[in-house]
């Protein structure tokens, strides 16, 4: 059983459209991350928020951190091919990090 | 160096064999993590370093899973007596510091293990 539960696993949408991906927990994280990942790298540190409400931006992402520190959302305005890819959120438990199983992510043109 | 190099990229194994794969962090980096991503899915935990202290194992999945990092730089993860259930790619990654106030970890590209 994962601990933080991403929904949806796959999604694919034309290029344009909006689309949101949640990272659930029943955890407490002193922060959670989203990564993104490609295929054949690693994965790459996008954003990190710290404290319950949180929202940041970063061009057309934004991220949201439950007020309870517990919960997270992606959100992707107009998306485009490039943001294809594999997102993954990560929540920090003490000096630990532990993943999502993922929201594959496919931007058609 | 600049980033997180792992080695090999690719491992085909027989089942039953011994593979060793090697993590060179940044130079500096305190602490060094060990994920196993199966096909399709996240990065699932095996063990974390802090300098030469393995402070957290839990993750390994059995004891055939070894790793080790004694002079608190280079990692290596050895798995014993490899299964098909093994195949995965292992993905290291590096941090800064000890505490999680900073915590950006900096992942390399990983090994991709196959057991046939």
């Amino acid at each position: 059983t994962q601990l933080l539960e991403q929904s949806p696993q796959f999604l694919s949408i034309q290029e344009g459209e909006n689309l949101t991906v949640y990272c659930n927990s029943s955890s407490v994280f002193s922060s959670l991350q989203w990564y993104r990942q490609e295929p054949g790298e690693g994965p790459v540190l996008l954003v990190t928020v710290v404290t319950g409400g949180e929202v940041k931006k970063l061009k057309r992402l934004t991220f949201q951190f439950g007020d309870a520190r517990k919960d997270s959302s992606l959100h992707i305005t107009a998306a485009q091919p490039g943001d294809t890819g594999l997102y993954l959120c990560a929540g920090v438990l003490h000096n630990d990090m532990r993943f999502g199983a993922g929201t594959r992510l496919t931007v058609k043109p | 160096g600049a980033g997180v190099s792992q080695s090999p990229r690719y491992k085909v194994a027989k089942r039953g064999q011994d593979v060793a794969l090697r993590c060179d962090p940044i130079s500096g980096h305190v602490s060094l993590f060990w994920y196993q991503q199966a096909l399709g899915q996240g990065p699932e935990f095996l063990t974390y370093f802090q300098n030469e202290a393995q402070l957290d194992k839990s993750g390994l999945p059995s004891d055939r899973f070894f790793a080790e990092r004694p002079e608190g730089s280079v990692s290596t993860l050895k798995i014993q007596r490899t299964q098909q259930e093994d195949s995965a790619v292992y993905l290291c990654a590096s941090r800064q510091t000890a505490g999680a106030g900073a915590n950006v970890l900096t992942f390399g590209a990983g090994s991709r293990l196959t057991v046939l």
